[in-house]
């Protein structure tokens, strides 16, 4: 069992959708979560962290973290087309901080 | 704002050869970290360094070394090379070992 699972999608919504993306890990002991959202070909780019359970909110997208049942999840609200790209889940591993990454997403928002 | 450097942007080498990529991280960000992706894969780590030390080690082949100079700027060596070893290389850094990563634009590594 890999230890960032994600739905390898492509998941597809219409512009103006929310957009549901989703992980999960194995680690019980992970503290600290990232989604990157990476475009074909360049490099991830940062959208949003989360440490604690609940939810975070900023601008369009919400982070929500619950660790009981080791699941996080990103929404984009009012998709856009802009917002095509594969979305990474990524777990901090460790003290220092190595990343370990899900397959990724591949969302589609569909004018 | 300044963003990590890569370079270079694009390599190409032959079976066998060697290849240096640099990474120049964010000015007063002294943790890099090293990440391989393949074809259609995840990232994957292959190394870390923390104040010119090496902090964490992943999945680097012997065949890879790397180190972080005074300047806090960064170098993986690669030598041998596989047809395998060809994808992009990112560095990422952070402002101290544990702390957000931002990452590079990346090297395209191409293996003939």
């Amino acid at each position: 069992q890999k230890e960032v699972e994600q739905n390898s999608g492509p998941l597809s919504v219409p512009e103006g959708a929310i957009a549901s993306l989703n992980c999960t890990y194995s680690d019980r002991g992970s503290q600290s979560f990232f989604w990157y959202r990476q475009y074909s070909g360049k490099s991830p780019e940062l959208i949003m962290f989360i440490y604690s359970n609940g939810d975070k909110e900023d601008g369009r997208f919400t982070a929500q973290l619950n660790k009981a049942s080791q699941y996080v999840s990103l929404l984009i609200r009012d998709s856009q087309p802009s917002d095509s790209a594969t979305y990474l889940c990524a777990v901090k591993k460790g003290s220092q901080g190595n990343l370990i990454f899900g397959k990724g997403t591949k969302l589609s928002v569909k004018p | 704002a300044a963003g990590v450097i890569q370079s270079p942007r694009h390599l190409i080498k032959e079976k066998r050869e060697t290849a240096t990529l640099k990474c120049y991280p964010i000015p007063r960000h002294d943790t890099v970290y090293w990440y391989q992706q393949g074809p259609g894969q995840d990232p994957q780590f292959l190394i870390s360094f923390y104040e010119k030390m090496q902090s964490d080690k992943g999945s680097i082949p012997d065949r890879f070394s790397a180190q972080q100079f005074s300047d806090y700027h960064s170098e993986l060596n690669m030598s041998s090379l596989e047809l395998g070893d060809s994808a992009l290389y990112f560095c990422a850094s952070a402002g101290g070992a544990g702390d957000t990563q931002y990452f590079g634009p990346g090297t395209r590594l191409t293996v003939l």
